[in-house]
Parts: structure tokens; sequence; C-alpha cells
């Protein structure tokens, strides 16, 4: 099955800096990389994602790339601010998986200080 | 806007109680889960389920058990509370049309005390 790896597992910056999370995964056939934002005492939130036949996607200040030679995929936040702050987790999809499950890395505590 | 709910945001209960935790969707999705949240430990699948009726064990299905009789309500079941079971559990669902993204709910935060 697909194993995910998500470094760093925490990483403070400063309001204004760029953040990247970085993540690996093992089967080449999945397809599919969203990444989600968990809030304390919420729910993780769907904020982007990517499928395998794109190699870059924007949504204002966040963005992911994907490089599916090296099977591994990142985010990257650029002018952060102090509400960017929460766990991010990426995850993968595997190609032949009809349930469309996915599996998640293991987490990034992102903290961002004024 | 569209929701997974989750019927209670913290609960208290005791060791050996019988534990229901429901989760019910809006979207007519076909896909739900349930998972299971720990500190240092990520997302870890408990059960899953593609179809009303339907359940798959996931990763760590011991001393759980799910029930879903209609295709917008995933219940979770600890048949007999542990501390260990002590937690965050989260509910997810999805379409299988080709969105693969989940909708998580709320969380329940439960203490077996």
């Amino acid at each position: 099955g697909e194993n995910v790896e998500q470094h760093p597992s925490t990483l403070s910056v400063q309001e204004g800096d760029s953040a990247v999370i970085k993540c690996t995964y093992s089967d080449s056939a999945s397809n599919y990389f969203p990444w989600y934002k968990q809030e304390l005492g919420k729910g993780p939130q769907l904020i982007i994602d990517i499928r395998s036949n794109v190699g870059e996607k924007k949504d204002q200040r966040i963005a992911v790339t994907l490089n599916k030679t090296a099977k591994h995929f990142s985010l990257h936040i650029t002018e952060t601010q102090p509400e960017d702050s929460a766990v991010y987790f990426c995850a993968a999809m595997e190609g032949n998986n009809a349930g469309n499950m996915l599996t998640f890395g293991g987490g990034t505590r992102l903290m961002v200080k004024p | 806007d569209v929701k997974v709910t989750q019927s209670s945001r913290y609960l208290v209960k005791r060791t050996g109680e019988k534990v229901f935790l429901e989760c019910v969707q809006d979207m007519d999705h076909e896909n739900m889960f349930w998972y299971r949240q720990d500190p240092g430990l990520g997302l870890r699948l408990i059960y899953f389920s593609y179809d009303v009726k339907m359940k798959e064990k996931g990763d760590i299905p011991e001393g759980y058990s799910v029930s879903r009789e209609k295709k917008e309500r995933f219940s979770l079941i600890l048949e007999s509370a542990s501390t260990n079971q002590t937690s965050m559990y989260l509910c997810a669902s999805s379409s299988q049309d080709g969105h693969y993204g989940y909708t998580f709910g709320s969380g329940t935060r439960l203490t077996v005390v």
C-alpha cells in the first residue's frame, strides 16, 4: 500500500517569511495529492490539491508542487501570517483505489511568530 | 454549505461503557471514514464504508465497530470503552464521482475515565 512521509514535524517561522512543507510517497500509481489545514479544535480542511498531470498549482499565498519522478510534493506558503498557524497534513491517493482512499502524512505543526 | 456533523464535540465516559459516536453528512457521499487522532501519531484510520451496510477495517479496528444503516449516517461504536481510547475522533466523507477531497467533521474529543 501507499506510504506518505511528511517533514518537518514542526516548523516555526517569522511573520512574513515563507514556509515549505515536504512530503514523499511510495506508490508511483498515486494520482491525487491534497493538503489539509487543521486549526486548533477543528477538523482538517482542504486548502489545495494537485493531480498527477500537473506540476504546480497556486492559490493566492499557497502553492503546491509535484515531482512525479522523485515521488515528492511540497506545500509553499508565502508571506506567512499568524492565522496560518495550524497543523498541515499532506495526503496521497492510490491510483487504482476505487474507494478514494487517502493515505496521510504525519502532519506538520506550523507556528508563525508575529 | 456542505457539512459533516459529529454529534458531540466533547464526551466523557466511564471505563466499560458502550459509547456511540455519530456522524452525519449532507452531501450524498458514498464513502465515509472514522479516524483517530493522537498527539504525534497523525490520523489513523479505524473503519470506513463504501456504501450502506458495508464496512471495512482500517489500520486500528480493535476495540471498535461501526454501523451504516443509512447513506448519510456512519456510527462508531466502542463496545467497552477503555482509557487508551481517550482521543480525538474525526469523521470524514467523500464521493466517488471524481472529486476526491475528503470533508471532515469538527471532531469529537472523547475522554474515558
